[in-house]
């Protein structure tokens, strides 16, 4: 079945670096590639998405390109703000599929 | 535009007692869906309705979790009898359609004691 598998957390990082969260998949077909974030005590807001290969999704500064030959999705911020700190889902949605989730990753970023 | 509306935003009961959650969609979304998060986890569904049918509830525990969509807008998740694992996030999300865009709702944590 599908699959997403994403880096562990907590990332900590202080501000203005530079953040990778690594995320990979398994999947039938041609899925849709998905990051949602999780502020705190807020449901999940969809950040970016990737219908095809070789289409990067960006938004807010976030970006992540979709690779098929790697089976990634990796998501990069060049200059990470206190406001980011969050949790950062990957998920996948192929064919008929519902989405499927990674575990999240725990971002915080310090003054 | 409003969102998706879900209510209480937090409830605790104990173990055996029955508990309800309510979900309203985003006005003309016709797929509806009800995902548990676990502490720690990525969100797992539950149960996906394509207006008022069923679409997807083979990972319901459906000897104690039940959920119904009447008129194919609003929802309700119940849980009869909850046990402790069942302490989690209850999530609800709509979209349009079942391939396009689904907004999630801030969720139901429930702690069971």
């Amino acid at each position: 079945g599908d699959s997403v598998t994403q880096m562990e957390g907590p990332v900590t990082l202080s501000e203005e670096a530079f953040l990778t969260i690594n995320c990979t998949y398994t999947a039938t077909g041609y899925p849709s590639l998905f990051w949602y974030v999780q502020y705190p005590g807020e449901g999940l807001q969809l950040l970016l998405k990737a219908t095809k290969a070789d289409d990067k999704g960006s938004n807010k500064g976030f970006e992540a390109t979709y690779r098929k030959e790697t089976t990634s999705f990796h998501l990069e911020k060049g200059s990470v703000q206190v406001s980011d700190s969050a949790v950062y889902f990957c998920a996948l949605h192929s064919g008929y599929s519902t989405l499927t989730f990674g575990k999240g990753t725990m971002l915080l970023v310090s003054p | 535009e409003a969102g998706v509306a879900q209510s209480p935003r937090y409830k605790i009961i104990e173990k055996r007692q029955s508990v309800a959650f309510w979900c309203n969609p985003i006005s003309g979304h016709a797929t509806l869906y009800w995902y548990q998060q676990i502490l720690g986890q990525g969100p797992k569904l539950l149960i996906q309705f394509q207006n008022n049918g069923v679409v997807d509830d083979s990972q319901l525990p459906k000897d104690r979790f039940s959920a119904e969509r009447l008129k194919g807008v609003d929802s309700t998740l119940k849980i009869q009898p909850a046990k402790l694992e069942d302490s989690a996030v209850y999530l609800c999300a709509s979209s349009l359609e079942t391939n396009t865009e689904a907004f999630f709702g801030q969720g139901t944590r429930l702690t069971v004691v």
